[in-house]
């Protein structure tokens, strides 16, 4: 079957230091992978999307990878603030037009 | 600031109640969405639109329904409540290129007692 799995576990990491979330996926060949933000209560920000012909994509002080090969999507933030805890969603398309949304990683940030 | 909009944004009803949550966009997309997401866990598709007078089921199986008269509108209406409808519903719209992703409006929690 189907399945998207983030790191099931909270994170904790130290300002000023990198974070890293992994996002690994089953019996998809999605065209692209988007990663959002989201914050308790609220809706999901979208934050990047990378296609499948693309390695890497950077905005700000986010990186994103994308491995076909590995089925898999490393999300960074670097120089990492407080500000920055939230949870973040992997999603990837279906091939049908529509997205699908990981459990998604909490990431906390330690002044 | 947000261009799509959800009301109520905290619901509370009595079974049995029949309600409509609203959700509108300013951005001209095409492409709308509803999901439900319970505390903690991940957002599940119940309904999709990707234009007027066009309206699909999504993964999720939901007694709700939708109607897409208007690009910009998009409700979702519950005939009876339900305390097992209780869960945040979130409304989400995309252009056709998805470069941008999708923008969700803030949800309405819905609480059925």
């Amino acid at each position: 079957s189907q399945k998207i799995e983030q790191n099931s576990e909270a994170l904790n990491i130290q300002e000023g230091k990198t974070a890293t979330l992994t996002c690994n996926y089953t019996n998809y060949s999605p065209a692209y992978l988007q990663w959002y933000r989201q914050d308790p209560g609220r809706g999901p920000v979208f934050l990047l999307l990378i296609r499948e012909n693309e390695k890497e994509k950077r905005k700000e002080r986010l990186k994103v990878t994308f491995d076909t090969t590995l089925k898999q999507s490393l999300f960074h933030i670097t120089a990492s603030q407080p500000a920055d805890s939230a949870t973040y969603l992997c999603a990837l398309d279906d091939r049908d037009d529509k997205i699908i949304f990981g459990k998604g990683t909490r990431l906390h940030i330690l002044p | 600031e947000a261009d799509i909009y959800q009301t109520p944004r905290y619901l509370v009803i009595g079974t049995g109640k029949k309600i409509t949550l609203e959700c509108s966009q300013t951005m001209g997309h095409d492409k709308m969405y509803w999901y439900q997401q319970d505390p903690g866990m991940e957002l599940h598709l119940i309904h999709y639109s990707y234009g007027v007078n066009s309206t699909e089921k999504g993964d999720l199986s939901s007694e709700s329904t939708v109607s897409r008269i208007r690009t910009e509108h998009f409700p979702l209406t519950l005939e009876s409540a339900r305390p097992s409808h209780t869960s945040q519903y979130l409304c989400a719209s995309s252009d056709r290129t998805l470069n941008y992703g999708y923008t969700f409006g803030s949800g309405t929690r819905l609480t059925v007692v």
